[in-house]
């Protein structure tokens, strides 16, 4: 069975420098959401969208932005990058739809791995 | 306030033996669900299984299994014969279904499993 694709699987970049996180969900998934884990925590979530929209929004920081495009991926967007952004950066996708219940678990992916120095 | 409280920080079992990770969780919401997930060194976040919380009966997934005590709000793993695969972080996470769609998750417990 298809998976979340997340790309891309280790990043490194300077401080203050931007990053792109891609995203592309299950197929006819219509959620995904953005989860931060730093080393040795759990995971933290950022933001979801459902259908394209914003659905909920979590401890994202204001240098974060994301979006879902038409074809349902999604980009999580990191600008003036800090030291405090090293983590794993999850992506899940789930089918929330009308169904409910456990149609709804969220398949996360392998994630991103990024280090800023 | 911590929705989700995992108490054992790390948890020994004997290869073949079962063994029950502990979580209790806190909501107001009537419909809820409960899951389990599971993190090996590698990092990646592997579903496991899912209560619901009008679900009649516990939860099984092959060797998973979940006790859940709507009563008592707890919703323990228990995992049969267990393998050495089975080393890993597992998480516990709810999604209440009023209004948002995230998980909360918490600490976890590391779990070994020996020869």
């Amino acid at each position: 069975a298809a998976g979340v694709i997340q790309s891309p699987r280790h990043l490194i970049k300077e401080k203050r420098e931007t990053a792109t996180l891609k995203c592309y969900p299950i197929p006819r998934h219509d959620t995904v959401y953005w989860y931060q884990q730093g080393p040795g925590q759990d995971p933290q979530f950022l933001i979801s969208f459902y259908e394209k929209m914003q659905s909920d929004k979590g401890s994202i920081p204001d240098r974060f932005s994301a979006q879902q495009f038409s074809d349902y991926h999604s980009e999580l967007n990191m600008s003036s990058l800090e030291l405090g952004d090293s983590a794993l950066y999850f992506c899940a996708s789930s089918l929330v739809g009308l169904a409910g219940g456990r149609q709804e678990t969220q398949y996360f992916g392998p994630g991103t791995r990024l280090l800023v120095l | 306030a911590q929705k989700i409280t995992q108490t054992q920080p790390g948890m020994f079992v004997q290869e073949k033996e079962a063994v029950t990770l502990d979580c209790t969780y806190d909501t107001s919401d009537p419909s809820y669900g409960l899951f389990w997930y599971k993190q090996p060194s590698s990092g990646e976040m592997i579903f496991l299984i899912y209560q619901g919380s009008y679900d009649q009966q516990n939860a099984t997934e092959g060797r998973y299994s979940l006790n859940f005590q709507k009563a008592r709000k707890s919703a323990n793993l228990v995992i049969s014969a267990s393998q050495l695969g089975d080393s890993a972080m597992y998480f516990c996470a709810m999604r209440e279904y009023t209004g948002f769609q995230k998980l909360v998750f918490g600490t976890g417990t590391r779990l070994l499993v020996s020869p």
